[in-house]
């Protein structure tokens, strides 16, 4: 199975908003509302800040947000702050046959 | 609170099994829906699903690493299990292991443990 398609990276400046796509299939992120984020600073265990596409965990900040159309969906970050820089992954489930998890390649956020 | 501490060897030669234990605490792996699974995280890069596990014995591999993992557990210690084949330097990685609440939603993860394959 291929990996999600994620930028390799991607900055922006305080307060400001940016977006991280993940582009995927019909037979993962375009076929079914699993989608999930995670935040991962280095050394650090991943984070889970998304789920179910736009759904967020208890706790965490309600500036990060998720959405989708078609096989693409995206994480908003807005009020970028210097504690989001950040590796950020997309993760859907996905279906061939068989069902498995499949995981973006990650985004740098660089906050500038 | 839900707890996971993954363990086993740190050093393997090329062609032995990997076998890592995660440690389930503050809650029970016999619960519901949720699905038990195993990540992994090369040094360097990204992170790849290996596989979860329900406690009705169903599990889900991923395709690429199908042949060569197997997973398990014991409910009565609240452990889970994963076992891979046949290993090389590519499964050098950090290992974790986490709560899957379905759709590949980890919630809950482990802080990981290192895996070195090197002869």
């Amino acid at each position: 199975q291929s990996a999600l398609t994620q930028p390799a990276s991607v900055s922006g400046s305080p307060g400001q908003s940016i977006t991280i796509p993940c582009t995927g299939t019909s037979s993962d992120v375009g076929g079914y509302n699993y989608v999930s984020w995670y935040q991962q600073h280095p050394g650090k265990v991943p984070k889970l800040m998304i789920y179910d596409v736009s759904k967020r965990p208890s706790g965490v900040s309600n500036r990060f947000s998720g959405s989708k159309s078609g096989n693409t969906a995206s994480l908003i970050i807005s009020g970028l702050q210097a504690e989001d820089e950040a590796d950020y992954y997309c993760c859907s489930y996905a279906y061939s046959g068989t069902s498995f998890v499949v995981f973006g390649g990650g985004t740098k956020l660089t906050v500038l | 609170q839900l707890q996971l501490q993954e363990s086993g060897p740190g050093l393997l030669r090329p062609s032995e099994t990997l076998s890592l234990t995660c440690t389930v605490s503050g809650a029970s792996v016999i619960s519901g829906s949720d699905h038990w699974g195993w990540i992994r995280q090369p040094p360097g890069k990204g992170l790849e699903w290996i596989g979860s596990m329900h406690y009705s014995g169903a599990t889900n591999y991923s395709p690429s690493l199908k042949s060569r993992v197997t997973m398990s557990m014991d409910t009565s210690k609240n452990q889970l299990f994963l076992k891979v084949t046949s290993v090389t330097a590519a499964d050098t990685a950090a290992y974790y292991c986490a709560r899957d609440r379905g759709g590949g939603t980890s919630d809950v993860w482990g802080k990981g443990t290192t895996v070195t394959v090197s002869s």
